[in-house]
């Protein structure tokens, strides 16, 4: 079966350009959570949704911003980059109780904004 | 409050002999704990679960880990290290008790000497 597919792979963005990144989840899966990676803050959680609703959400100012599609894929888009917004962001899927499954991760998209 | 604590950030170890990582927790209801591996350039990968059934959990690639509640401890055990085994490997504690509640460990850098 298909895993979680996050497109692009890579993206190179200028400061003040916005991006949007895309996830489709493995089939049955209705839940999508946005996770960003960097070297010195480890994995921080953005968001989570859960049939088109926003479940969860973490401590990341207003330019972060997702929704999910009535196909459980979903999209996060980041407004007025910033260099700092440079990471891996990664997207995982799983069934309504992550807590009892667990996660899916895709690849990641590697953003780099100059 | 739910937290997660990776003790030890870097481990090495040579091919051959066994890997210890470990885990502690604290979580204010039954949590459930995940084990996850990151390969370079690659999205997380489950490794094995502990959801309240068996205390002791076998995973995928010769991995497993015991649950000690006393000890409120998640240790990733595996006999033998192989040079694969080199990643980044990461405790979660999860919850969906109170709330949804998903938190990663700093990570420990695995590295595996010929």
């Amino acid at each position: 079966k298909a895993g979680v597919t996050q497109t692009p792979r890579y993206l190179i963005k200028t400061r003040g350009q916005q991006v949007t990144l895309s996830c489709s989840p493995i089939s049955g899966h209705r839940s999508v959570s946005w996770y960003q990676q960097t070297p010195g803050q480890g994995l921080q959680f953005l968001f989570e949704y859960f049939s088109e609703t926003q479940r969860n959400k973490g401590n990341f100012p207003g330019r972060f911003s997702g929704r999910q599609f009535s196909n459980s894929r979903s999209e996060m888009n980041v407004s007025t980059l910033e260099l700092g917004d440079s990471a891996l962001y990664l997207c995982a899927s799983s069934f309504w109780d992550r807590a009892l499954y667990g996660y899916t991760f895709g690849s990641g998209t590697r953003l780099t904004v100059v | 409050a739910q937290s997660v604590t990776q003790l030890d950030s870097h481990v090495s170890v040579s091919e051959g002999t066994p890997v210890l990582l470990r885990c502690n927790y604290s979580s204010s209801y039954s949590p459930s704990l995940f084990w996850y591996v990151q390969h370079p350039n690659k999205g997380l990968q489950l490794l094995l679960k502990y959801t309240s059934a068996a205390t002791l959990v076998k995973g995928i690639n010769g991995f497993e880990a015991e649950f000690k509640k006393s000890e409120t401890s998640f240790h990733l055990t595996k006999p033998s290290a192989h040079m694969s085994d080199a990643a980044e490997y990461f405790c979660v504690v999860s919850r969906n008790t109170g709330g949804f509640k998903t938190i990663f460990g700093a990570g420990t850098r695995l590295f595996v000497k010929a």
